[in-house]
């Protein structure tokens, strides 16, 4: 599974975009980029995910850069709910085996 | 209905004690896990079973005890606790099919402190 590297913390404010970058240079080609997150005292919440393309949903957007070295995770109007910790994770075709790294802790003021 | 639902939400127990933690998923899926977050808020997957199969053991010690009864079911046994197995333990399971691109959706946790 690919090594991601994040931004120990970032700050937004309430309404602007939230752009999550995130490192993932060893990634090989069938692994996937996912995004997670943790609000306070809760379970992960699946965000989004991709291979190869941007994706986009409900949630938040994926932009991969196209050699697949580097993603952000755009959310696009950040509210106060969306502090928590952000994790990207890469995770192979194989057995599914989400691997967490540090994340990065989103906060968002008003 | 809660897609993944884990019992008891909080566990107190003392040192020396065996205490299971109940898994459910109401989603059809094929594979469901055990994760454990610690204190330093590190989560690291235990275990994954796929169709009552173990396919992931992440070398976690003999007191712990999966048990999958059905698909649908995943246990967490724990004999003779120890103060360090206070964590936050988290149910997941994911897709049709052990295979990436599926996502994989967590339970709401249950914490359990051992005195």
């Amino acid at each position: 599974d690919a090594k991601t590297t994040q931004p120990t913390s970032m700050d937004c404010a309430e309404g602007r975009a939230a752009n999550l970058p995130c490192n993932h240079s060893t990634i090989s080609g069938n692994e996937y980029v996912y995004w997670y997150r943790q609000i306070h005292s809760q379970g992960p919440q699946y965000i989004i995910h991709g291979l190869k393309n941007n994706e986009t949903n409900e949630m938040a957007s994926l932009i991969i850069t196209e050699d697949r070295k580097s993603s952000t995770l755009i959310l696009p109007h950040a509210t106060l709910r969306d502090t928590a910790v952000y994790y990207c994770i890469g995770m192979n075709t194989g057995f599914q085996k989400l691997v967490f790294g540090t994340g990065t802790r989103l906060l968002v003021s008003p | 209905d809660t897609a993944v639902s884990q019992t008891p939400k909080y566990l107190v127990t003392q040192m020396g004690n065996d205490k299971s933690i109940k898994c459910e998923q109401n989603l059809g899926h094929d594979t469901m896990y055990w994760y454990k977050q610690d204190s330093k808020k590190f989560l690291k997957i235990m275990f994954s079973y796929n169709n009552k199969e173990l396919i992931i053991n992440e070398t976690v010690p003999n007191r712990f005890s999966p048990k999958s009864p059905d698909k649908a079911h995943l246990n967490l046994h724990i004999n003779s606790l120890e103060l360090g197995d206070s964590a936050v333990y988290f149910c997941a399971s994911s897709g049709i099919g052990v295979r990436a691109g599926n996502t994989i959706y967590f339970g709401e946790g249950s914490w359990l402190t051992v005195v």
